[in-house]
Formats: structure tokens, C-alpha cells, sequence
């Protein structure tokens, strides 16, 4: 059974980089499929920020594009995202998923607050 | 970018009853790329129809969905106990994926 897991401070500087990783269990990367992050700030919709291939071919959302680094370790199976410069404006809970056309797949969630 | 908007924003109902949630795309959503999903308070969402119509595995039939260009529908024939809960549709036709504000089936 494919299993997704968010990893990562709960708490983040404004300014500093965001890091999150995602490790997969169950599937392995290399086979296929994208693999995405989402998040979702407090009562707001779900917002896609970026996903990426096992390859390393990755799309980002333009409203997030040039803070966000999300890259594919295939020999640990997981994946991982940068966020940087954040503001308070980023604070969320963060999603990995497996991207099937839909998200087909979701991590539990992870909440990251940006404050100092 | 596809803006989704859904209605109404939250439906009262009982269990046993029949729920209807729209869901209307700023512009034609390629190739009806329409998923739906449940979320439950604390957990993550749930896939529960994709390509407007199609169920997830493992998604019980009182679930279904219609609906292409712009205008989408998820409809509960007879509403569950467990049911009760915010449901976002998301469209992935096209680059950047985004979804709907949700929609809240409570009792």
C-alpha cells in the first residue's frame, strides 16, 4: 500500500527557507507518476504549489514559482520542497501527494507556521 | 488560471437525504480533468471522482459525478453518518492546477 510522509520543522523564520521532505513507502518513485506539494492555509482553499517527475522534470505554480525548489531523491524515495523568503503569509499545512492526473494519493499534512 | 467557484458554500441535510454540490470553471476545463475531493476535519483529502465521473477506487456508488465544459456536479444519492464533511472540486486540465473554495455537507 502506497504510503506518503511529510517531514519538517513545524516552525519557520519570516525570511528563512521552508524545507519539507517526503518520503514514499509502498511505490517506488522511479517507477512513475508525478509527485506534488499542496497546501492549504488556515480556512483557505487547497493551493498546488509544484510537482516533479522521478526524471527531475518539475512545474510550479506561477504565483509561487520563484521561491519554490521542489527536487527527487529516488535512492532514498522521497522528494522535498524549498520554499524561500517566507512571510506569515505562508503559513499552512503542507501535503505531499502522488499525482495521477488527480492527486490520487496524500502525506497526512504537515503545519508549518512562519513567525518569529 | 481557472478560477473554480462552488455551490452554495454549505448545505444543511440529514442523513438518508440527497446531496447535490456544484462547481462552475471560469473556462472550459480541458477534456472534463474535474476531480472531487472529501475532507475531514484534521485529515487530508480524499480522492473521490476524477475525470468528472469516474469514482476512485474504493469509492461506494452513492457517489457520482457529471458535468463538462464548465459547469460540474457531485451528487450523494443518500447521505452517510460519515458523509458529513468538506468536499473540493479541482480542475487539472490545465497549468496551474487549482481548486474550488469547498463545501461544507453538514446536519
Amino acid at each position: 500500500q502506497v504510503q506518503l510522509q511529510e517531514s519538517g520543522p513545524g516552525l519557520v523564520k519570516p525570511s528563512e527557507t521552508l524545507s519539507l521532505t517526503c518520503d514514499v513507502s509502498g511505490y517506488s518513485i522511479s517507477s512513475g507518476h508525478y509527485w506534488g506539494w499542496i497546501r492549504q492555509p488556515p480556512g483557505m482553499r487547497l493551493e498546488w504549489i509544484g510537482s516533479i517527475y522521478h526524471s527531475g522534470s518539475t512545474s510550479y505554480n506561477p504565483s509561487l514559482k520563484s521561491r519554490v525548489t521542489v527536487a527527487v531523491d529516488t535512492s532514498k524515495n522521497q522528494f522535498s520542497l524549498k520554499l524561500s523568503s517566507v512571510t506569515a503569509a505562508d503559513t499552512a499545512v503542507y501535503y505531499c501527494a502522488r499525482v495521477g492526473g488527480p492527486f490520487n494519493m496524500w502525506g497526512q499534512g504537515t503545519m508549518v507556521t512562519v513567525s518569529s | 488560471e481557472i478560477v473554480l467557484t462552488q455551490s452554495p458554500g454549505t448545505l444543511s441535510l440529514s442523513p438518508g437525504e440527497r446531496a447535490t454540490l456544484s462547481c462552475r470553471a471560469s473556462q472550459s476545463v480541458s477534456n472534463s480533468y474535474l476531480a472531487w475531493y472529501q475532507q475531514k476535519p484534521g485529515q487530508a483529502p480524499r480522492l473521490l471522482i476524477y475525470g468528472a465521473s469516474s469514482r476512485a477506487t474504493g469509492i461506494p456508488d452513492r457517489f457520482s459525478g457529471s458535468g463538462s465544459g464548465t459547469d460540474f456536479t457531485l451528487t450523494i444519492s443518500r447521505l452517510e453518518p460519515e458523509d458529513f464533511a468538506v468536499y473540493y472540486c479541482q480542475q487539472y486540465g490545465s497549468s496551474p492546477r487549482t481548486f474550488g473554495p469547498g463545501a461544507k455537507v453538514d446536519i
